[in-house]
């Protein structure tokens, strides 16, 4: 089985600091993706990565950026956390073309006091 | 930009009701896929369908694909507590981008 995971399920952070969400996928994916989801808005896609070091921009990705340096980890960074940025953080690999099935993984639930 | 709408945003149902959630897309798709969110959960792949018209079914669950490949529906027959969740389609962009995730359809199931 496809394994996805995601360094904390839940995460409390203030203002202003700078967050890491890492992701981990077990099944040599070549893509990998994040999103966010809030309620009533679906699952917005971030940013996702088709190779190491190669991202491209989702729907959504002013406040983020992302870093691939080996292909079964994928690590979203919020540069300088805001309020705004509370969600659930959803990670999600697949291989093949990108718009194939994705695998995701358990979330993280990031609250920005 | 490429949409996909889904609706109801949410239904609830007595055990044994029948239950519809649809989506449309702006655009000609290459695929739809249905995942299953359930409560506390993450989303968890269904099924996907790729042909014009095509039907799939999993037990009391049908799925349909569109003769313009524009539109899709999830059907789940006499309902029951577990299949609380919310149910999201995600389409296929045929220029080969990422999916594309409608809103999702909550749906809540009373006994």
């Amino acid at each position: 089985d496809v394994k996805v995971t995601q360094s904390s399920r839940y995460l409390v952070k203030r203002t202003g600091e700078k967050v890491f969400l890492e992701c981990v996928q077990d099944m040599d994916h070549e893509n990998m993706f994040w999103y966010r989801q809030d309620p009533g808005l679906g699952l917005r896609l971030i940013y996702f990565s088709y190779d190491v070091k190669m991202k491209e921009k989702g729907d959504i990705p002013e406040g983020y950026s992302v870093s691939r340096e080996k292909k079964e980890r994928f690590s979203l960074i919020l540069e300088s956390a805001s309020t705004n940025q509370t969600s659930m953080y959803l990670c999600a690999s697949n291989e093949g073309q990108r718009d194939y099935e994705q695998y995701f993984g358990p979330g993280t639930r990031l609250t920005v006091t | 930009g490429q949409q996909v709408m889904q609706i109801p945003q949410y239904q609830h149902v007595q055990e044994g009701e029948d239950f519809t959630t649809y989506c449309n897309s702006s655009t000609t798709l290459s695929n739809i896929q249905w995942y299953k969110q359930r409560p506390g959960g993450h989303p968890v792949f269904l099924i996907q369908l790729v042909k014009s018209g095509e039907v799939k079914k999993q037990k009391r669950l049908t799925f349909q694909f569109g003769e313009a490949k524009k539109n899709s529906s999830l059907h789940i027959t006499a309902t029951q507590t577990t299949d609380v969740g919310t149910y999201f389609c995600a389409g296929g962009n045929q220029a080969g981008t990422a999916l594309i995730f409608g809103k999702g359809t909550t749906l809540s199931v009373s006994s």
